[in-house]
């Protein structure tokens, strides 16, 4: 079967930096999105890899490693707004997207 | 505008009622897809619309219809629902289906069946 895995809970302090890390194992791969998700709000797009490396974006980087069914979101410079679920989600090679059930991520003062 | 809209955005209703829920995208796109979102849950996908076509639907149970009259609008009639069927109801949109491109999604409709 399909399966993304992510934790399901982080804590973090205001300023710090915080790795949310994703593995998965699909029937094939067309890349791999990170969404933001406010509690009550729609997820907004944050990231799209499909080559291995990292993709930077303000404070936010994404990792992708293809060969270990790994990516991670780097969020740096944390701050109260970041206080969000994060969404993987994968692309198989039906174009559909696998999603991971989220990482809520909780920023302490 | 915003570019994704979706109603209403609560609904409470009975097992036997009959409900709509709308959704309305002003981005051009020719994709539109239904998800479900139960807590600590992944998203589910229930039904894609590529260029008004159907061309998902993943085993949702017949009590959920859904519509595509045009790119722009997506409606999904509910009738003899299940309490189990209580949710978030995302809508979202994308350039074209099987593609790359990036999904926007709603804001969703918090559905209570009771």
């Amino acid at each position: 079967g399909q399966n993304i895995d992510q934790p399901t809970e982080m804590t973090a302090t205001e300023g710090a930096i915080v790795q949310i890390n994703c593995t998965y194992q699909t029937s094939g791969f067309n890349g791999l999105f990170w969404y933001q998700q406010h509690a009550g709000e729609a997820p907004t797009f944050l990231s799209y890899n499909v080559l291995d490396g990292l993709e930077e974006k303000g404070r936010f980087s994404s990792f992708l490693s293809r060969s270990k069914g790994y990516s991670y979101l780097l969020l740096k410079e944390l701050q109260m707004k970041d206080s969000a679920s994060y969404l993987c989600a994968v692309r198989d090679s039906n174009y559909q997207l696998i999603w991971g059930a989220g990482t809520k991520l909780i920023i302490k003062p | 505008e915003t570019g994704v809209t979706q109603t209403p955005r609560h609904l409470v209703m009975g097992m036997t009622n009959k409900k709509s829920l709308k959704c309305e995208q002003h981005l051009g796109h020719n994709a539109m897809y239904w998800y479900k979102q139960s807590a600590k849950k992944p998203l589910e996908l229930m039904f894609v619309y590529n260029f008004k076509e159907q061309t998902e639907n993943n085993s949702v149970p017949s009590r959920f219809s859904p519509e595509c009259p045009n790119s722009s609008h997506l409606f999904l009639h509910l009738h003899t629902l299940q309490p189990e069927d209580s949710a978030l109801y995302l809508c979202a949109s994308s350039q074209e289906a099987g593609s790359s491109y990036e999904q926007y999604f709603g804001p969703g409709t918090r559905l209570t069946v009771t």
